[in-house]
């Protein structure tokens, strides 16, 4: 079975600065797709990033960027120029792609890092 | 706007009152899941539907029943609550399960008491 691990349950970062939030996973599949979502204090769930594993191509948005490891399976997420807004808990998914199956299309969670942007 | 709503946002309730919370998206979606929320444990799938008439177990589906019998909603049922119950649960659709990025809903904090 599928595991997400996220070690840092609770980082900080001063405003205008960079921070990296860690994810690992487990799983014996080729094709799958990470994800990082965003929940901030209203607790609304907000993709922030999308990584297909058949990319080498580390994906970026904006002031968002991952370093996706393949073979170490990992895949952490780089915030540059930290703003207040970023102020959340931060969740590591990931999803396996079976073409042509009954696929669940499940999510698969990591446990969360709660992010503080301090001024 | 393209979303997916959920009502009740809050519900307290007690022990054993049937509920249902709603779910509905307005973007044709054909995948929608159901995910609760508890400290530590991230999200777990509940149920979820690969199109109309088509529901399947997640990982936690003990107490909660689901239906999709039409394309938009996907209801969440309670037949009985209990306190273990308690949670923040979030509904999710994507246009297709297995290859899209799922968009949630705002959330529906419910207690049991």
């Amino acid at each position: 079975a599928q595991t997400v691990t996220q070690s840092q349950p609770e980082m900080s970062v001063q405003e205008a600065e960079t921070v990296t939030l860690s994810c690992t996973y487990d799983t014996s599949e080729n094709n799958y797709y990470l994800f990082w979502y965003k929940q901030p204090p209203s607790r609304q769930m907000i993709l922030v990033i999308r990584q297909e594993a058949y990319k080498q191509q580390n994906a970026t948005e904006n002031r968002f960027s991952v370093n996706f490891q393949k073979a170490a399976k990992s895949f952490s997420l780089k915030i540059s120029d930290s703003q207040l807004g970023d102020t959340a808990m931060y969740f590591c998914a990931f999803m396996k792609h079976v073409l042509g199956s009954s696929n669940t299309g499940k999510l698969i969670f990591g446990q969360g890092t709660t992010l503080q942007v301090k001024p | 706007e393209a979303q997916v709503t959920q009502n009740p946002r809050y519900l307290i309730t007690v022990t054993g009152k049937k509920l249902t919370v709603t779910c509905s998206q307005n973007m044709n979606h054909e995948y929608m899941s159901w995910y609760r929320q508890d400290p530590g444990l991230g999200l777990r799938q509940i149920y979820y539907s690969m199109n109309v008439e088509v529901t399947d177990k997640g990982d936690v589906p003990e107490g909660y029943k689901v239906s999709r019998k039409e394309k938009r909603n996907f209801p969440l049922i309670l037949e009985s609550p209990s306190p273990n119950q308690t949670s923040l649960y979030f509904c999710a659709s994507s246009l297709a399960g297995h290859t899209d990025t799922q968009y949630f809903g705002p959330g529906t904090r419910l207690t049991v008491l």
